[in-house]
């Protein structure tokens, strides 16, 4: 079946723009995970959704940066006034909540580069 | 912080088991152990998790010691598409999110 996909694969902006990415999750899967990775660094939570109610939000680096799934389905992670420092990867997950050991699907991630 | 401590790299002989270590010295009694690896350019991969007990399926095994202190992740016959970033990582069963290390990336050669 489909897994998690994501679009665009990759983002060239100027600084200062502003970022859209999408995360299509596997179809009924509940919690959707955001990630950031730097380069040549391990994935680094950002925030969580549960069908549409975001419960974690802590790692969200700045208030330049809000995610969203309005209707418990595909997210957007956006990046306002983007720098140079949010350049890396995104990477969304998904999975099915079971007893706290459901395993979570990544997909390939979104390759931002901030000139 | 990650709660486990990996070797920054490895190398591997095609054809040969390849073991990775794994310390996760602070371990609690709710917390599992996650093995999740990511091949260049690609997100991580969920390989095989455990509480206490060994674990094995077609991907590989897993052993984790007595005591939870340490564990190891076993491909029993590496191949070159098993060249990748391995991460071990402890999970408390009421979090949902996923903490990474810096992982063990591994070579499998020729």
């Amino acid at each position: 079946g489909a897994g998690v996909s994501q679009s665009p694969r990759y983002k060239v902006a100027k600084r200062g723009q502003d970022v859209a990415l999408r995360c299509d999750p596997i179809s009924g899967h509940v919690s959707l995970f955001w990630y950031q990775q730097a380069l040549g660094q391990g994935p680094e939570f950002l925030t969580y959704f549960q069908n549409e109610a975001q419960l974690d939000k802590s790692g969200l680096p700045s208030d330049r940066f809000f995610a969203e799934r309005p209707e418990g389905s595909v997210s957007t992670l956006k990046i306002q006034r983007t720098q140079q420092e949010d350049s890396a990867v995104y990477l969304c997950a998904s999975s099915f909540p079971g007893q706290g050991t459901d395993t979570q699907y990544f997909g390939p991630g979104t390759r931002l580069t901030v000139l | 912080d990650a709660k486990t401590t990996q070797p920054p790299s490895m190398d591997c002989a095609e054809g040969r088991a390849a073991n990775l270590p794994c310390n996760h010295s602070t371990i609690s009694g709710n917390e599992y152990v996650y093995w999740y690896r990511q091949i260049h350019s690609q997100g991580p991969q969920y390989i095989i998790h455990g509480l206490k007990n060994n674990e094995t399926n077609e991907m590989a095994s897993l052993i984790i010691t007595e005591d939870r202190k340490s564990s190891t992740l076993i491909l029993p016959h590496a191949t070159l598409r098993d060249t990748a970033v391995y991460y071990c990582i402890v999970r408390d069963i009421n979090t949902d999110k996923l903490i990474f290390g810096t992982g063990t990336r591994l070579q499998v050669f020729p």
